[in-house]
């Protein structure tokens, strides 16, 4: 079974300033791809970005950029230039490629501090 | 991009009772639709996978007889609760999909649910 873990329950960050949230997956599947979702206090489901686990080159989108250790079961989300706006829980996904299946970890709650 | 509406947002019942839950794609036809529960704080959980004009699959755990699913069309599932106990009380996710496996997801806004 797939398996995808959060280990940083928490996280803050100043205004303008860079972070990093962690993940960390398991999986004995070949064909997947990984997300990682946010999730405003409107529970609103909210793609942040997509990374195929057949490419190699790390997804970015914007201020949002992944680094993609595959060998390593890693996916990080690293946030630059954090915005009040970006406050939210992250969740970390994995996708199967075979059954469509996502699933979550435990995820981080972002503290962006003025 | 596509719409997920998903109905009612928030309902209370007492406990007992049934509560049925709409997950509708509004501008494409939903093949896969899948149904997640979130206590608060916590993660979303995978609670059943329903295909179009089949039986759901349940995840293990996931009591088939208490939170009956049906897929009865490419734009409509739903999620019944079926004599709903206080520990059934949770925020009840869809998402869907159109297409194969590596098509994109989208996620309706959920549903509090709360019994009394």
């Amino acid at each position: 079974a797939q398996t995808v873990t959060q280990s940083q329950p928490e996280m803050s960050v100043q205004e303008a300033e860079t972070v990093t949230l962690s993940c960390t997956y398991d999986t004995s599947e070949s064909d997947y791809y990984l997300f990682w979702y946010k999730q405003p206090p409107s529970r609103q489901m909210i793609l942040v970005i997509r990374q195929e686990a057949y490419k190699q080159q790390n997804a970015t989108e914007n201020r949002f950029s992944v680094n993609f250790q595959k060998a390593a079961k890693s996916f990080s989300l690293k946030i630059s230039d954090s915005q009040l706006g970006d406050a939210a829980m992250y969740f970390c996904a994995y996708g199967s490629g075979n059954t469509g299946k996502l699933i979550f970890g435990q995820g981080t709650t972002l503290q962006v501090k003025p | 991009g596509a719409v997920v509406s998903q109905h009612p947002s928030r309902v209370i019942c007492k406990s007992g009772t049934s509560v049925k839950i709409e997950c509708r794609s509004l501008d494409f036809q939903a093949t896969t639709m899948f149904w997640y529960r979130q206590f608060p704080k916590q993660s979303l959980m995978l609670m059943a996978t329903s295909n179009e004009g089949s039986k759901a699959t349940y995840e293990q755990g996931v009591e088939k007889d208490k939170f009956l699913i049906n897929h009865a069309s490419l734009t409509l599932s739903t999620l019944t609760v079926t004599s709903a106990h206080p520990e059934d009380s949770s925020f009840y996710i869809c998402s869907a999909r159109g297409g194969g496996a590596r098509e994109k997801l989208f996620f309706g806004s959920g549903t509090q649910l709360s019994v009394l």
